[in-house]
């Protein structure tokens, strides 16, 4: 079982409405969760960071929130755009059992955008 | 901060030849380096660690002899698909890490490479 879960797997939605991707993690303890966004055949760009102790940060359109209790983080995207159609990656990093810094990568969802 | 530039961008071999792809930080010194291997449609899955200066850690899975990795400097780092062949065909994609404040990984542009 992946130790980062997203979900949905792919969404589908129409320019100018709100959704919400969800991310869930067994991840413990962690040191940050990072939403990033990935266009087809480029590399992926960092959206938000959070610690533990951060609910919430916003980046323009994007909010995620993270509940470190219920290890759940959300990806909030308002008022979409044709150009948010990309792959958005939930990352939680932590330090292995060797202390070495470590990213665990989320499954991924795969957004699109309809005119 | 924290450009990552990774080159070429795109590549098309003939089967049986090697290819290297390229992994600078831009205005940052990286100690370690990251290469990855995405499928399409699939997230990206570690093939291995760079370390300046050092031998590279391959993942479980991953052939060394196949996918050299050379950390020459503090700002660059190289891997070369040797031999390749069809189903070495995918997209390739490295990262850095600046250290000090959690800077996170910051990643190249992805190096798609078909082989023909």
């Amino acid at each position: 079982k992946n130790q980062v879960e997203q979900s949905p797997q792919s969404l589908i939605i129409l320019e100018g409405k709100n959704c919400t991707l969800q991310c869930n993690y067994t991840v413990s303890p962690f040191s940050n969760l990072r939403w990033y966004k990935q266009d087809t055949g480029r590399g992926p760009v960092s959206l938000t960071i959070m610690t533990f102790s951060e609910n919430t940060k916003s980046n323009g359109r994007y909010t995620a929130t993270l509940d470190a209790d219920t290890k759940q983080s959300s990806l909030h995207i308002t008022a979409s755009q044709l150009s948010d159609s990309a792959s958005y990656i939930c990352v939680v990093s932590a330090f292995d059992i060797s202390g070495t810094y470590k990213y665990i990568f989320g499954t991924g969802t795969r957004l699109k955008v309809l005119a | 901060g924290a450009v990552v530039s990774q080159h070429p961008s795109r590549v098309i071999c003939k089967s049986g030849t090697s290819v290297k792809i390229e992994c600078r930080s831009l205005d940052f010194q990286a100690t370690t380096m990251f290469w990855y291997r995405q499928f399409p449609k699939q997230s990206l899955m570690l093939m291995a660690t760079s370390n300046e200066g050092s031998k590279a850690t391959y993942e479980q899975g991953v052939e060394k002899d196949k996918f050299l990795i050379n950390h020459a400097s503090l700002t660059l780092s190289t891997l070369t698909v040797t031999s390749a062949h069809p189903e070495d065909s995918s997209f390739y994609i490295c990262s850095a890490r600046r250290q000090g404040a959690d800077y996170g990984y910051t990643f190249g542009s992805g190096t798609r490479l078909t082989v023909v």
